[in-house]
């Protein structure tokens, strides 16, 4: 298994652009979410899934869209990119919605610049 | 509401000390796992161990061990005999049946160890 993978590794954009993160896993995950990771603020989530046909926001959603089309890929849009989105994103998916027992599996993350 | 609290933002220490990494949670449920991720330099994160809140063991593995305290809400985390190698963000999180239907979890904001040689 590959298990949680995203691409691309690095991104810088200029304002205004707009990108896809992807991220897809190979473990038919049902639960996949987004983070942002910033200094001094840990992990905060921007949208989870617990299905296919199923997104919902987490924190800090602003700016930024997902689909889930199939079990396996959990894409992140920014649609207008802006210097305050310049973070490393990090992808995770656990097997069930459902429980508070799995641990998550967390992609290599994705560093961006926006300039 | 639950929150995950980790105080201590950076901690520093030479090769061989002791260290401990506190994580303090709250929730209104009786039913939770707690959770610690390690983030080295390399940037991926790994899980570690999780804890039911049914289990109140302390679990050591190597030079690791975690102390569970359901009267302190409190779940830290000891390295013994610090290496370098130990140097990391370490995260703390929960996740409980209060956080809504899909179970999300909350992460503590990490604390940094750097281990000096």
């Amino acid at each position: 298994n590959a298990g949680v993978t995203q691409t691309p590794k690095f991104q810088v954009l200029k304002t205004g652009q707009s990108m896809t993160l992807q991220c897809a896993q190979d473990m038919n995950h049902e639960y996949m979410s987004w983070y942002r990771q910033d200094p001094g603020m840990g992990l905060r989530l921007i949208h989870y899934s617990v299905g296919a046909g199923i997104t919902d926001q987490g924190e800090v959603p602003n700016g930024y869209n997902v689909s889930r089309s199939t079990t396996e890929d959990f894409p992140l849009r920014l649609l207008s990119a802006a210097p305050s989105q310049t973070s490393v994103y990090f992808c995770a998916s656990r097997p069930f919605a459902g429980t508070t027992e799995d641990e998550q599996y967390f992609g290599p993350g994705t560093r961006l610049t926006v300039t | 509401a639950q929150k995950v609290t980790q105080a201590q933002t950076e901690i520093s220490v030479v090769e061989k000390e002791d260290v401990t990494l506190d994580c303090v949670y709250e929730t209104r449920d009786t039913t939770y796992y707690l959770f610690w991720y390690k983030q080295p330099p390399s940037g991926e994160l790994v899980f570690l161990i999780r804890r039911n809140s049914f289990d109140e063991q302390n679990e050591i593995s190597g030079r690791y061990s975690w102390n569970f305290q359901k009267s302190t809400s409190s779940f830290n985390f000891t390295i013994t005999a610090s290496q370098v190698v130990d140097s990391a963000v370490y995260f703390c999180a929960l996740s409980a049946t209060s956080s809504g239907g899909s179970y999300i979890p909350t992460f503590g904001r990490g604390t940094s160890l750097i281990v000096h040689p």
